[in-house]
């Protein structure tokens, strides 16, 4: 059963333009949120976080939305750029104070932005 | 910054041959992770390890075994390479204490069974 889940493969956009990620989830136990990147032939970086005691988090031109009563995150990233193409994973975690949790992946979505 | 360097990029192994993949990172994490990225498939939990000589069955542990005998080291062994192993395999590593459970990740190994 997948706790994560990332609907769209795939997201085309003109640069400039606002992208927008979607990520839901089902496990109710999730706390804490994060967004990686991740381009061909190299690991995922992280990008942004977002904790459940927020429902947004802001960093430069991407910006994390959660509605937790919804179970949805999205990220948005404005203005588009080309160099933002890559595919975006959305994680999840229950938050923990000295423990070590899995994060739970989503399985990604495919963001083109075209010059 | 973190780093997490993985011993080969490229990989080309016959069917049969036991496969060993290293990763090493360098700022005293506790937690190392093994995942394998397959197209359409996201990151897919293979083993991890919260400490050094312990080991955690992820989600898709059939066909591997792992060693962590020392803390900045986490070893991803195939014990007989089969052709569906073929994958971009990733390792990762984050500090445990601290809210934040960022995983930083290295650059992959893409691995191909003949």
């Amino acid at each position: 059963d997948q706790q994560v889940k990332q609907n769209s493969p795939s997201l085309s956009v003109q640069e400039g333009r606002i992208s927008i990620l979607n990520c839901d989830y089902t496990n109710s136990m999730f706390d804490y949120f994060l967004w990686y990147k991740k381009y061909p032939a190299e690991g995922p970086t992280f990008l942004i976080s977002i904790s459940s005691i927020k429902d947004k988090n802001e960093d430069g031109r991407f910006t994390v939305f959660l509605n937790k009563s919804a179970k949805h995150l999205s990220l948005h990233i404005v203005p588009s750029q080309p160099g933002d193409s890559a595919v975006y994973f959305c994680a999840a975690t229950p938050e923990t104070q000295g423990g070590s949790e899995k994060l739970v992946f989503g399985k990604g979505t495919k963001l083109t932005v075209n010059p | 910054d973190v780093k997490v360097t993985q011993s080969s990029r490229y990989l080309v192994k016959r069917t049969g041959e036991k496969v060993f993949l290293e990763c090493v990172q360098d700022m005293d994490h506790e937690n190392m992770f093994w995942y394998r990225q397959d197209p359409g498939l996201g990151l897919r939990l293979i083993y991890f390890s919260y400490d050094v000589k312990m080991k955690e069955k992820g989600d898709i542990p059939e066909g591997y075994s792992v060693s962590r005998e020392k803390k900045e080291r986490f070893s991803l062994i195939l014990e007989s390479a089969s052709t569906n192993q073929t994958s971009m395999y990733l390792c990762a590593s984050s500090f445990v204490g601290a809210i934040q459970e960022t995983q930083y990740f290295g650059p992959g190994t893409r691995l191909l069974v003949l």
